[in-house]
């Protein structure tokens, strides 16, 4: 079963406007940590923004904010006034707490290109 | 500038010959990454190295080899066992992996094409 999954493979906006991407994830585990990525053309990825799962309060950083529905499993990227430049993929990912074995690397999901429109 | 070098940029493989990604970081990070991503699948893990002389095989790491002799340098070979080997190769690094909240900082990426 795919531990992330991003239903959107591409989404449209108009720029000044807000957009929503989707992201859920599949963990039996209580700790865990959930990112998004932003990958421009130049192909660097670009860390955007974290929540954790004990995290109460949604995760904003800028224009970035973090929808988190832990009971739904869901970790939407919300980011306002959208730019030009902020035409890219983008990449949810997560990382688990496994009792007796630790952290796990980053699992990311398939991505969605956003392409913001003037 | 503390950072993730990765070299070559791009990078043309014959049939039945090993190739070797470098990558370099200086940001004294003890944690190090390959990923591959291919058009449409997102970013999957080949291998990882949370020490030095220290590495453990990821979803993908059939057909490919590492090492980790030095905290700054983490080669990825890609033999010819790899059937399908062009991609995208991105190296990562963090901290380590003792807690949830540590974000992965990533190279520039390497193109693989097969000749």
């Amino acid at each position: 079963a795919q531990k992330i999954t991003q239903t959107q493979p591409g989404m449209f906006v108009q720029e000044k406007e807000a957009v929503t991407l989707d992201c859920t994830y599949d963990t039996s585990d209580q700790s865990y940590g959930l990112f998004w990525y932003k990958q421009p053309s130049s192909g660097e990825m670009i860390f955007l923004i974290y929540q954790g799962s004990y995290d109460e309060q949604n995760a904003t950083e800028g224009r970035y904010s973090l929808n988190f529905q832990k009971a739904r499993k869901s970790a939407n990227l919300v980011i306002s006034a959208s730019q030009l430049g902020d035409s890219a993929m983008y990449f949810c990912a997560m990382r688990e707490y496994i009792r007796n074995s630790g952290n796990t690397p980053l699992v990311f999901g398939k991505g969605t290109r956003l392409s913001v429109i003037a | 500038d503390g950072g993730i070098t990765q070299s070559p940029k791009y990078l043309f493989r014959k049939e039945g010959q090993n190739v070797t990604l470098s990558c370099e970081q200086n940001l004294n990070h003890d944690a190090m990454y390959w990923y591959r991503q291919d058009p449409g699948q997102g970013l999957r893990l080949i291998y990882y190295s949370q020490i030095v002389n220290d590495f453990q095989k990821g979803d993908i790491a059939e057909g490919y080899s590492v090492s980790r002799e030095k905290k700054e340098s983490f080669p990825l070979t890609v033999t010819s066992a790899q059937k399908n080997p062009t991609a995208f190769y991105l190296c990562a690094s963090s901290h380590g992996q003792r807690a949830t909240n540590e974000k992965l900082f990533f190279g520039s990426g390497t193109q693989l094409s097969v000749l």
